[in-house]
């Protein structure tokens, strides 16, 4: 079975902060895919990225960085000089090799920016 | 990037009637789409996978006789809640997925369902 904990329920942070988001997965596949996706409050996903088991490099994408690492099953998320547009709900998610694309989501981290 | 569309994005009906969601994709072909449902404060729940041509495949618990799902050609599915009820109200995402395995799902806007 798959599993996803983003234990943060809810964050609260100033404006500039940096901010940090857990993602924890268990799976048994070898070869499967993380995602992280933002749900503002209109309610559509936002696609953030997407990793694959068998590349741990580090991501930057502007603002945004992504941590991975295999030996902790650990995908975590970072926001540089967070601002308010980035409040939101933030979701990690995982599908496997053999889940059919099956996306397991985490239970979400909602994120507050206050300025 | 792809896009996915959704139809209603709201609606209201009365209990007891049925309503039809639609889902497309606007600019790929998906032979595989999802319907999930996301109640107010939690996460995204599968209810099932919609393959076209075949008969969609039901998560444990979510009744296939309630939640009817026709995939007809590959740039849409449908979602229809059949004899709504008031606990049916909630928020249900299609998304649709394009490439190989592991490949990306695009998600639709989303349909804010409300019974009365």
């Amino acid at each position: 079975a798959q599993k996803v904990t983003q234990a943060q329920t809810e964050i609260s942070v100033v404006e500039k902060e940096d901010v940090t988001l857990d993602c924890v997965y268990e799976t048994r596949d070898t070869t499967y895919y993380l995602f992280w996706y933002k749900q503002p409050p209109s309610g559509e996903l936002v696609f953030l990225i997407r990793r694959n088991s068998f590349d741990e490099q580090n991501e930057i994408s502007g603002r945004y960085s992504w941590n991975f690492q295999k030996s902790t099953s650990s995908f975590n998320f970072t926001i540089t000089a967070s601002q308010v547009v980035d409040s939101a709900v933030y979701f990690c998610a995982l599908v496997g090799g053999g889940s059919n694309y099956k996306l397991t989501f985490g239970k979400g981290t909602l994120l507050t920016v206050n300025p | 990037g792809a896009v996915v569309s959704q139809h209603p994005s709201r609606v209201i009906c009365k209990s007891g009637t049925s309503v039809k969601i639609e889902c497309r994709s606007l600019d790929f072909q998906a032979t595989t789409m999802f319907w999930y449902r996301q109640f107010p404060k939690q996460s995204l729940m599968l209810m099932a996978t919609s393959n076209e041509g075949s008969k969609a495949t039901y998560e444990q618990g979510v009744e296939k006789d309630k939640f009817l799902i026709n995939h007809a050609s590959l740039t849409l599915s449908t979602l229809t809640v059949t004899s709504a009820h008031p606990e049916d109200s909630s928020f249900y995402i299609c998304s649709a997925l394009r490439g190989p395995s592991g490949g990306e799902q695009y998600f639709g806007p989303g349909t804010r369902l409300t019974v009365t």
